[in-house]
């Protein structure tokens, strides 16, 4: 079975500009979650989606935004990007969702904000 | 939500046992506890979940005590390879979905 897919592996944006992420879960796989990985905070959690609905939110600004489609892949859109807003941008996906199940995670996209 | 606490760093050698202890304090009575590990420019990958006493399987054992306010994550007879970091975290229900709050992690070097 093909694991969690993320594109690109590798982005360079500007201040100001916006950016969108892609995530393909493993097949069969209904929750789609996304976290932000940075040396200084972590792996936090930004939010998870489920059936095409936003389940639960992180602490993050509206700056970040999501969204599922009908066959679970998900997109991940960042506005006014900041030089802060630098990291790896990672997502998981999970059978019926990241409380009772696992979650496998994608290798993740490699944002940098110049 | 539950915040956890684990060591920031840990050395072994290979073919020795590694025991990594994250405490929990406020952990709800509907939490889980769930170990990842994370090797450079990777996701991090599950390895064990549990709730309560002692959950094992082919890489790992979970303790968790009565009051399940901490959990040792055991790792039998480590290689090189196991270097990495290890995140102990804690599951909180919420909207029918989970929240998850990962803490620091502890990087655990395994020597030859």
């Amino acid at each position: 079975k093909a694991g969690v897919t993320q594109t690109p592996r590798y982005l360079i944006k500007t201040r100001g500009q916006q950016v969108t992420l892609s995530c393909s879960p493993i097949s069969g796989h209904r929750s789609v979650s996304w976290y932000q990985q940075t040396p200084g905070q972590g792996l936090q959690f930004l939010f998870e989606y489920f059936s095409e609905t936003q389940r639960n939110k992180g602490n993050f600004p509206g700056r970040f935004s999501g969204r599922q489609f009908s066959n679970s892949r998900s997109e991940m859109n960042v506005s006014t990007l900041e030089l802060g807003d630098s990291a790896l941008y990672l997502c998981a996906s999970s059978l019926e969702g990241s409380y009772n199940s696992p979650l496998h995670f994608g290798n993740g996209t490699r944002l940098t904000v110049t | 939500l539950a915040k956890t606490t684990q060591p920031i760093s840990m050395d072994s050698y290979e073919g020795q046992e590694v025991n990594i202890t994250c405490s929990h304090n406020n952990i709800a009575t509907n939490d889980y506890i769930t170990w990842y590990q994370q090797f450079p420019s990777q996701g991090p990958r599950f390895i064990i979940q549990g709730y309560k006493t002692k959950v094992t399987n082919e890489v790992a054992s979970l303790f968790i005590p009565a009051d399940r306010k901490s959990s040792t994550l055991s790792l039998p007879r480590v290689s090189l390879s196991d270097t990495a970091v290890y995140y102990c975290l804690v599951v909180t229900v919420y909207n029918q979905g989970g929240k998850l709050i990962f803490g620091q992690g502890t990087e655990l070097s395994v020597k030859p």
